[in-house]
């Protein structure tokens, strides 16, 4: 059973909008929830993770909002680029145990010029 | 240039036929990760290592062997290959000492897609 969700599987948006994809789960023991962005034929790289004593981050275009009431946390990239188009994971792990790593099931997000 | 390096990147086998996917860091880092990334699944746990001598299994361990006899090297191993371990895999590894947000980046080598038919 996945123990992270992740929606939507794809994604398309133009050039300047706004993508957003959504993870979540349900193990409250979860406390350190990273997004990995992956391009064709590379590893996955971290791109911005979140702790959940805090509502938001932002790092850049690149923005995590997390909802801990609802165990539920977004990654939302503004002013979508053409570069962007790669495929984002969403994951999740805890602080006393920073060996195992769960992550989303994966949304490839394709910008359009 | 930090780097995770996997060999080789692809693989074509036949089941039964027992294979090494090697894997090398060159960040002195004392955990290494292995994963496989199916599609609709993401990527999912098989083993990991905390230090020379010392692995533990992931989520999806079954099929799969790993040893560390050197802090750079984590193979993953394959006794006995079968189409359903037919993926795509990742070494990761990351510092488990330093500071909170060092210690929590993952760095994935490129991949190794494997066909076992």
């Amino acid at each position: 059973q996945q123990q992270v969700k992740q929606s939507p599987q794809s994604l398309i948006v133009q050039k300047g909008g706004i993508s957003i994809i959504n993870c979540a789960y349900e193990n409250t023991a979860f406390d350190y929830f990273p997004w990995y962005q992956q391009f064709p034929g590379k590893g996955p790289a971290l791109l911005i993770a979140i702790r959940p004593d805090v509502s938001e981050k932002k790092e850049g275009r690149f923005t995590i909002s997390f909802n801990k009431s609802a165990k539920q946390f977004s990654l939302h990239i503004m002013d979508s680029q053409p570069g962007d188009s790669a495929t984002y994971f969403c994951a999740a792990s805890t602080r006393s145990n920073f060996n195992k790593f769960y992550f989303g099931s994966g949304t490839k997000l394709n910008v359009k010029p | 240039e930090a780097q995770v390096t996997q060999n080789p990147r692809y693989l074509i086998t036949v089941t039964g036929k027992k294979l090494t996917v090697t894997c090398s860091q060159n960040m002195n880092h004392e955990y290494m990760s292995w994963y496989r990334q199916d599609p609709g699944l993401g990527l999912r746990q098989i083993y990991y290592s905390m230090n020379v001598e010392v692995t533990d299994k992931g989520d999806v361990p079954e099929g799969y062997k790993v040893s560390r006899k050197e802090k750079r090297n984590f193979p993953l191993i394959l006794e006995s290959p079968s189409p359903n371990q037919t993926s795509l895999y990742f070494c990761a590894s990351r510092a488990l000492t330093g500071s909170y947000g060092a210690k929590n980046i993952q760095y994935f080598g490129a991949g190794t897609r494997l066909s076992v038919l």
